[in-house]
């Protein structure tokens, strides 16, 4: 059973603050990484995606990924209240799939 | 365009109706999905069509029945279905390789009364 974990939250970060959410998976040969940001009754928006080792820089977002650790994070730079949302990880695992298999999300308020 | 398309958005529908979910995209991906979400739960998988072929079947019970009528094209016939299967019904499509992401679209928030 390939197993993708989040702490479901929520975090509450204030305004300005960098908020981290993490995500660990248990297929090691698992591929490709990818963080979608869902907001409450509507669907889910892909904002990062992650291949390699290291982090991975667009605008307020880093995705940071560390194979050996089976570890993937999010940081969220200068948080903003309309950044409040669940954050889905998802991963791909080894063996040709291209399949993602969600994480139970982490839910994230930033409060003015 | 990185567009799926899905209607309706809302349906209400009883126990006893036959009722269609409907999703496009025009990606030119091969790989389309649906998935069930219930508040505060991740996407639970459902059904992958691989080139228009079904592939995966998570289980599902039968009274939701697949079908992928061409490459673009991915519906949902509902029949007979229960209240606990209100929920919010999402279609995704991808490429069918590793290094790549999933679209989905806006979803489709069913009730059944």
């Amino acid at each position: 059973q390939k197993e993708v974990e989040q702490n479901s939250g929520p975090l509450s970060v204030p305004e300005g603050a960098i908020a981290s959410l993490n995500c660990t998976y248990s297929d090691r040969g698992s591929q490709s990484f990818f963080w979608y940001r869902q907001y409450s009754g509507k669907s889910p928006e892909l904002i990062m995606f992650i291949y390699s080792n290291g982090d991975k820089e667009d605008g307020r977002f880093t995705a940071q990924l560390n194979k050996a650790s089976q570890y993937v994070s999010l940081l969220i730079r200068d948080s903003q209240p309309s950044d409040s949302a669940t954050y889905l990880c998802a991963v791909v695992a080894s063996g040709g799939s291209y399949i993602p298999t969600f994480g139970r999300g982490t839910s994230l308020i930033v409060h003015p | 365009d990185t567009e799926v398309t899905q209607t309706p958005k809302h349906l209400v529908m009883g126990m006893t109706n036959k009722k269609s979910l409907k999703c496009e995209q025009h990606m030119g991906h091969r790989a389309m999905y649906w998935y069930k979400q219930k508040a505060k739960k991740p996407p639970e998988l459902m059904f992958v069509y691989s080139y228009e072929k079904l592939s995966i079947n998570e289980s599902v019970p039968s009274r939701f029945s697949p079908e992928c009528p061409n490459s673009s094209l991915l519906n949902l016939h509902l029949h007979a279905l229960q209240p606990e299967d209100s929920a919010l019904y999402l279609c995704a499509s991808s490429r069918q390789d590793s290094n790549t992401e999933a679209f989905f679209g806006q979803g489709t928030r069913l009730t059944v009364v």
